[in-house]
């Protein structure tokens, strides 16, 4: 069965950086782009970009195209996330979900979430 | 940037209809999708391509997508329904969501 399980909980203080990592099985990790999703405690979901697992090319969205960077290892079917110079707002659960590539396309799996908490 | 937009709130009665609308610029030109958020789980894609249902999603659940709106409809709302229901769409080569909508049963 497909399942992201993303790394456990992280505390960090403002103008740190952290790594996020998710870890698929399942299914073949190159044929499915992997996104990455967030959501700051009570608000709604924010898309910050994906990783395209077979080539690592990348698209962020704009506001986090300066501090966040996607990468993968096919060794071990993982993606990661960066975000540097943390800032209280980013505090915050972080999703990755599959995407299965088609023409507007959606994401049919999720993992868990990790919460990244930034504060002094 | 695009911008979809859902009422924030939506309330319906066990067993009624339930409707929630999201709106953006020529979103019917684009597609869909749906994802329902239950307190402290990760979101669940519940319609995608406008009006497709995900293998296991309930027939109650459909879409559809025209002009500037598309919208999620809940028949015979059952109170396992209640969640946040957010809509997704793209829009060149990026993802946005709707700000997302309480569905409460009552």
């Amino acid at each position: 069965q497909v399942q992201l399980v993303q790394s456990g909980a992280e505390l960090k203080k403002p103008g740190a950086s952290v790594k996020v990592s998710c870890k698929t099985s399942g299914y073949t990790f190159n044929t499915y782009y992997i996104h990455w999703v967030r959501q700051a405690p009570g608000q709604g979901l924010e898309w910050m970009g994906r990783i395209n697992p077979s080539s690592g090319a990348t698209n962020y969205a704009p506001k986090f195209q300066d501090r966040v960077t996607m990468t993968r290892d096919t060794s071990i079917t993982t993606a990661y996330m960066e975000v540097r110079r943390l800032r209280s707002d980013d505090t915050a659960l972080y999703f990755c979900a599959r995407e299965p590539g088609t023409q507007g396309s959606y994401f049919d799996y999720w993992g868990l979430a990790t919460l990244v908490t930034v504060s002094s | 940037s695009y911008e979809l937009t859902q009422p924030p709130s939506v309330s319906v009665s066990p067993g009624q209809t339930a409707s929630i609308t999201c709106s953006g610029d020529k979103l019917g030109s684009k597609y869909a999708s749906w994802y329902q958020q239950k307190p402290g789980q990760s979101p669940a894609v519940v319609i995608y391509h406008d009006s497709k249902r995900p293998s296991g999603i309930p027939a109650r659940f459909s879409g559809s997508n025209s002009g500037n709106t598309a919208t999620l409809t809940i028949s015979g709302t059952q109170a396992m329904d209640e969640a946040d229901y957010y809509c997704q769409a793209w829009d060149s080569s990026f993802v946005f969501f709707g700000g997302g909508t309480k569905l409460t049963v009552l």
